[in-house]
């Protein structure tokens, strides 16, 4: 199995500027989370999916943050527009079960993004 | 939610055992613990889960007392490769929710 595939790997941007990130989750895995790492703010979840259905956004920061999971093997996350403090490591993780019942998530090797 | 706290940093030196404590004070009946691995320029990697007393596998052992208001990752005799960050992952399961310690830096030296 290939794992969870995300690009791009890294991503350098200008301010005002949209940003999409795009992740593949592992085939027959029903949950997709999105995550974004800082320094300041340590892992955060924006939100996951289960089943293409996005269940809990309460972590998604603004209206500015958006995410789609149009069918099972493929999910973005889309910035528009783009600020400097969006700079951070997104990760896109899956998982089998509900995270609630067994806490594996399986995790790509994320997407640095840097805003300038 | 409550904060999940961990110490920020440690060193060991190799063949020794580390362990590593996770307080989440607010833990309720149903939440589980679960312990990741973290290199530089990867995403976090699953090591353990439990949910009370003790668990066990190839790479580690939890240790969660009675009242589960904190968890200990126990590294068996370390080797420099286990030199990374570990998180503390508190899944609430009635809210649907999960919090991140942030994050134990493991230094191992020869």
């Amino acid at each position: 199995d290939a794992g969870v595939i995300q690009s791009p790997r890294h991503e350098v941007t200008e301010m005002g500027q949209e940003v999409t990130l795009r992740c593949k989750p592992i085939s027959g895995h029903d949950y997709l989370f999105w995550y974004r790492q800082t320094m300041m703010r340590g892992l955060e979840l924006l939100i996951y999916f289960n089943n293409n259905v996005p269940i809990d956004d309460s972590g998604m920061p603004e209206d500015r943050f958006s995410a789609k999971m149009p069918n099972a093997s493929f999910s973005t996350l889309k910035i528009q527009p783009s600020e400097p403090r969006d700079s951070a490591v997104y990760f896109c993780a899956s998982s089998p079960t509900s995270f609630t019942n067994t806490g594996e998530l399986f995790f790509g090797e994320g997407s640095r993004l840097t805003v300038l | 939610l409550a904060k999940t706290t961990q110490p920020i940093s440690m060193d060991s030196y190799e063949g020794q055992e580390v362990n590593i404590t996770c307080s989440h004070n607010n833990i309720a009946t149903n939440d589980y613990i679960t312990w990741y691995q973290q290199f530089p320029s990867q995403g976090p990697r699953f090591i353990i889960q439990g949910y009370k007393t003790k668990v066990t596998n190839e790479v580690a052992s939890l240790f969660i007392p009675a009242d589960r208001k904190s968890s200990t990752l126990s590294l068996p005799r370390v080797s420099l490769s286990d030199t990374a960050v570990y998180y503390c992952l508190v899944v609430y399961t009635n809210a649907g929710k999960s919090t991140f310690g942030d994050g134990t830096t493991l230094t191992v030296k020869p």
